[in-house]
């Protein structure tokens, strides 16, 4: 039974870079969920997908930020010129939309630290 | 805009003792999640409520919704360390898409 899966778990770069992290759906999940997490806060929602169809954005999400789900199964989250301010823990959450009410399964995260 | 308000912020108990934990909004939520969150790990789901007036109970953690759905408590009975951790509320909208948390409770259990 596999989870959702993030990788890389830690990332440090420096101001200025661009990263990138993949999150990896519970399999039968059509539903994903990008999530953002500082310090002493609960989740923020970025976006999310259904199958390959991005549906919302959080104003959250800046021009310097896009993500893509290309085959509605893994979804990569691209950080472009990095600052300070996106040091966060990037949560990855799927679920499986039949239900009326909508059970999100996280991953363990991406703790991004930018210098 | 909803808002969940989590109260208390932190809880520093000894083992044995019960607690609760509350989360409060204005909004109405097509339901309501609880989720345990360790110190650099993700959030693990606990339970759903969907319905007004719901209680579920999950060993020694009674979750109950509130009548108008716009509130939620979790009750942990005879807490132990292994409870120890950050508990998040967070309630879906109407579409039930995004999930909209409160700011959470870290609960500290001594032994």
């Amino acid at each position: 039974d596999t989870g959702v899966s993030q990788d890389p778990r830690h990332k440090i770069t420096k101001r200025g870079q661009n990263v990138t992290f993949r999150c990896d759906p519970i399999s039968e999940h059509n539903r994903l969920y990008w999530y953002r997490q500082t310090l002493g806060q609960g989740p923020e929602f970025l976006t999310y997908f259904q199958n390959e169809a991005q549906l919302e954005k959080s104003r959250l999400l800046s021009d310097r930020f896009s993500a893509e789900r290309p085959k509605g199964s893994f979804s990569t989250l691209e950080i472009q010129r990095t600052e300070q301010g996106d040091s966060a823990m990037y949560l990855c959450a799927s679920s499986f939309q039949v239900l009326s009410y909508n059970e999100q399964f996280f991953g363990p995260g991406t703790r991004l630290t930018v210098l | 805009t909803q808002l969940l308000e989590q109260s208390p912020q932190f809880l520093s108990i000894q083992e044995g003792e019960n607690l609760t934990v509350y989360c409060n909004s204005s909004s109405v939520f097509s339901s309501l999640q609880w989720y345990r969150q360790e110190p650099g790990e993700g959030p693990v789901l606990l339970v759903t409520v969907v319905t007004g007036g719901e209680v579920k109970k999950l060993k020694r953690l009674t979750f109950q919704f509130g009548d108008a759905r716009k509130d939620s408590s979790l009750h942990i009975t005879a807490a132990q360390p292994g409870d120890t951790g950050l508990y998040l509320c967070a309630g879906a909208g109407e579409y039930g898409n995004k999930l909209v948390f409160g700011a959470g409770t870290i609960l500290r259990v001594k032994s």
